[in-house]
Parts: C-alpha cells; sequence; structure tokens
C-alpha cells in the first residue's frame, strides 16, 4: 500500500515567521511531487509542483525534494494569517496514474 | 470556461435514490479525475480517465459507482442506490497531460444522503 504521510498538526506560527510543512511517501519510485494548499470549505488549489531533486523557490514558497530519503518540504517564508489552510502533499508513484495524498497538515499563522 | 466546473455544488437526496455528479474540465485537458473527500479526511482517489478511457478505477468503492467520460470532455459520475456513507464532497481535477501532470480542482460537488 503506497502511502503519504503529513502531520495533521494543527501547525502553529507568528506572523513573519517561516513554516515548514513535511511530507514522506513510501514508493520509492515515485516521480513527482505536489503541494496543494486548501482552505475550509474550499477545493485544493495547487501552489507548487517539484519533480528533481534539491530546492524550487517560487515567491514565498519553496519546495525541497530528497529522493534518497524518500521525504518532500515545504516553506512558507514571511507567513501571513491567509496562508492559514490545509496543505496537502500529492505524490504519483512510479506506476500508478493517480495521485496519492496526505491527509494534509493544518497551518494557523498568528497576527 | 478558465477552470474545472462541476454541478451541482450541492445535492440532497434520500438514500436509495440515483445521483448524477457532472464535471466540465478545463478546455484541452486530455486526463480528468474523480475524488471524494469527507469531512475532516483526506482525498480519496475514485477514478481516472485519460481520453474517454478509464485506465484506473481502482478507487471506485463499490459496483455502485460508475464513471463515463465523453466526447473526451465532460465526465459523470453516478451513484446508484445512495447510502449515508456516500456523504462526501465529491472532486473532479484535470489535467493537460496524463499520469504526472498538474492537476487543478473544480470546486466539488457536496452530497449529502438522508
Amino acid at each position: 500500500q503506497k502511502e503519504v504521510e503529513q502531520n495533521s498538526g494543527p501547525l502553529s506560527v507568528p506572523e513573519g515567521a517561516i513554516a515548514s510543512l513535511n511530507c514522506t511517501y513510501s514508493d520509492r519510485g515515485s516521480q513527482s511531487f505536489f503541494w496543494y494548499r486548501q482552505y475550509s470549505g474550499k477545493s485544493p488549489e495547487l501552489i507548487m509542483f517539484i519533480y528533481s531533486n534539491g530546492d524550487k523557490e517560487d515567491g514565498r514558497f519553496t519546495a525541497q525534494l530528497n529522493k534518497a530519503s524518500q521525504y518532500v518540504s515545504l516553506l512558507i517564508r514571511d507567513s501571513q494569517p491567509s496562508d492559514s489552510a490545509t496543505y496537502l502533499c500529492a505524490v504519483k508513484g512510479g506506476s500508478q496514474g493517480n495521485l496519492i495524498f496526505g491527509k494534509g497538515t493544518k497551518l494557523s499563522v498568528k497576527p | 470556461g478558465a477552470g474545472v466546473s462541476q454541478s451541482p455544488s450541492n445535492k440532497v437526496t434520500e438514500k436509495g435514490k440515483d445521483v448524477e455528479l457532472r464535471c466540465d474540465p478545463i478546455s484541452g485537458h486530455t486526463a480528468l479525475y474523480w475524488y471524494r473527500q469527507s469531512l475532516g479526511q483526506g482525498l480519496e482517489f475514485l477514478i481516472y480517465f485519460q481520453g474517454n478511457s478509464a485506465p484506473d478505477k481502482s478507487g471506485l468503492p463499490s459496483d455502485r459507482f460508475s464513471a463515463e467520460r465523453t466526447g473526451g470532455s465532460v465526465s459523470t459520475l453516478t451513484i446508484q442506490r445512495t447510502q449515508q456513507e456516500d456523504s462526501a464532497v465529491y472532486l473532479c481535477a484535470s489535467s493537460f497531460l496524463g499520469p504526472g501532470g498538474e492537476q487543478f480542482f473544480g470546486p466539488g460537488t457536496r452530497l449529502t444522503v438522508l
């Protein structure tokens, strides 16, 4: 059973701090990695994707991938209260067509 | 339209009735996915279409669930003889490429089975 694991949180950080969200996956053949943000009562919104080992930066967001450790993370710099949401990690495995989603980490940014 | 659309946005039905949920993907997207999300839970994969064919139906929870896609565009998810445990938000996503492409989600259909 291929799995994607995330700490459910809540992760609470003060406004302006760096929020670090982590995700591990079981399928060593996984190829593509995605971070989605989901506000309460809304559908998931794609914010980052990463395919290669290393860091990928987009504005205040940085995705980090370490395939050897089967670990992907999302850093949010200068966190804002509007970043408060549940962050879903999703992984496309080596053999199947669908994404496997983690259960998400709830982030709360306090003013 | 610019994004994935789904209808209806809300559906309340009685146990035992059949329901149809519709998804209209982003124009030009070849792949379409159905997920469901129960309250406070993660996303559960149901089925994936590449064009009009469904290479992966592994997530359909029972034979009461079926889906089709016509013209490489609109998809319908049908749930027959609904049960209370079917209550959830049903989400549709589409991607330009097949597996591995970035998926964009619609707003979802909230299904409540009384």
